[in-house]
């Protein structure tokens, strides 16, 4: 079964300092995997998204993330952060091999507190 | 318009009563989902439409929830007889008929059942 994992729940960086948010993932094919942002009271934003290719994928607002196959990770990156980075993270995979079926699955979130 | 739109934006329901939300997607896109998000939580995928066809319902939590997209535009999620449980957020999200493409998000309806 495809599944998502964000280990932690929140993430705290002082603003200038690099910040990791991690993801996990298990699909049975290859994996099809994005990052997305989404702030209070508001849809989410994509960020970024690996299908092939260089494993270090550069999306928007300066971050990127980078694609491990044998650690089944995609943990989204950036070298300074902001405080107005301060949002709720998900990480989303799809099955490539999974045919037509569009159904993205989906961690629980991690919340990014960049403080000034 | 440029993005995905939802209305309401704020729906107050009592329980047992019906409700229809509203999503106009991205003009052209092909696929169309729908998501719940309880409070601090991640979206939970409900239906995915490409064009007019409903392909993949597994998500609906009860035959209480129904969605439609009769014209592969435009689509309404319907929650009969609504329960307190059905408090939460729906988005709804659209994407090109191309592969690999991001789906594209709308702001939400906020449900809240009293």
């Amino acid at each position: 079964a495809q599944s998502v994992a964000q280990p932690e729940d929140q993430v705290n960086v002082a603003e200038g300092n690099p910040l990791t948010v991690k993801c996990t993932y298990s699909v049975s094919g290859n994996p099809y995997l994005f990052w997305y942002v989404q702030y209070p009271n508001r849809g989410l934003q994509f960020l970024l998204k690996y299908i092939t290719g260089d494993n270090l994928v550069k999306g928007s607002y300066g971050f990127e993330a980078e694609f491990n196959k044998s650690q089944t990770s995609f943990h989204l990156k950036k070298p300074s952060a902001l405080v107005s980075d301060s949002a709720l993270y998900f990480c989303a995979v799809r099955d490539l091999d999974a045919g037509n079926n569009r159904k993205l699955i989906w961690g629980l979130g991690t919340s990014l507190a960049v403080n000034p | 318009g440029a993005g995905v739109s939802q209305s309401p934006r704020y729906k107050v329901a009592k329980r047992g009563q019906d409700v229809a939300l509203r999503c106009d997607p991205i003009s052209g896109h092909v696929s169309l989902f729908w998501y719940q998000q309880a409070l601090g939580q991640g979206p939970e995928f409900l239906t995915y439409f490409q064009n007019e066809a409903q392909l993949d319902k597994s998500g609906l939590p009860s035959d209480r929830f129904f969605a439609e997209r009769p014209e592969g535009s435009v689509s309404t999620l319907k929650i009969q007889r609504t329960q307190q449980e059905d408090s939460a957020v729906y988005l709804c999200a659209s994407s090109p008929a191309r592969q690999n493409q991001p789906q594209h998000f709308g702001d939400g309806t906020r449900l809240s059942i009293l």
